[in-house]
């Protein structure tokens, strides 16, 4: 069966340094998202994508927050300078065109910020 | 404004049946998802609702009554492995297309006993 993969799993980084997490959805699927999931709280919305363009980002996606597809297959969400409370869980998320629209989640990069 | 309840932890018995239920308060509605998370990993989807009414899906039904805001999913036959987080999510937004954000409730911790 298809999925969403994810890379890395696990990234640790010290605060106000660049990261980039990286996805994979699946092929057919034409939108993308961003969640995150802080421990012991809520998945959070943080962005959707479009035909390579943002289609809507929430509060917590500010301007140290970029996404991208950079080729057919990948895609990126990078934050330019890390803080502490950036350290969460960032899921991946693709959805196809049609159908229910059901969201396939990867499998998560758990974000260390120290 | 968005609010999505949902109680937040539950036991239950191998075997038994267990009702979850959600009641949600959103600027649109587009469809009620339930999400089955175990610790440490990625939601995966259960179900889906957008008319009103009961979907069964095996062992697993969701309940939508849109006029009350309401949801619930229902699990049979519990089992050891059905010890999880269970999420409900609503995708919210008036346009149909696939790019709508999803919103979760903080979800449902679930221990299932012998």
């Amino acid at each position: 069966e298809p999925e969403v993969t994810q890379t890395p799993s696990h990234q640790v980084t010290q605060m106000g340094q660049e990261v980039i997490l990286r996805c994979v959805p699946i092929s057919n699927h034409l939108y993308f998202y961003w969640y995150r999931q802080i421990l012991g709280q809520k998945v959070e919305f943080l962005v959707s994508f479009y035909n390579n363009e943002i289609s809507e980002k929430s509060e917590i996606f500010d301007d140290q927050f970029s996404v991208e597809r950079p080729d057919g297959s990948n895609f990126t969400l990078k934050i330019r300078s890390t803080k502490l409370e950036d350290s969460a869980m960032y899921f991946c998320a693709s959805s196809e065109a049609s159908g229910s629209y059901e969201q396939y989640f990867g499998p998560g990069t758990r974000l260390t910020v120290t | 404004g968005q609010n999505i309840d949902q109680p937040t932890e539950m036991t239950a018995t191998e075997g038994a049946i267990v009702q979850i239920n959600c009641t949600y308060q959103t600027s649109g509605f587009n469809g009620l998802f339930w999400y089955q998370q175990h610790a440490g990993e990625a939601p995966t989807f259960l179900s889906y609702n957008v008319l009103d009414g009961l979907e069964e899906k095996g062992r697993f039904s969701s309940f939508l009554s849109r006029s009350k805001g309401y949801s619930y999913l229902l699990l049979k036959e519990l089992q050891m492995k059905d010890s999880a987080s269970y999420l409900c999510a609503v995708r919210e937004g008036w346009v149909s297309g696939g790019y709508n954000k999803l919103i979760f409730g903080a979800g449902t911790r679930l221990a299932v006993h012998p």
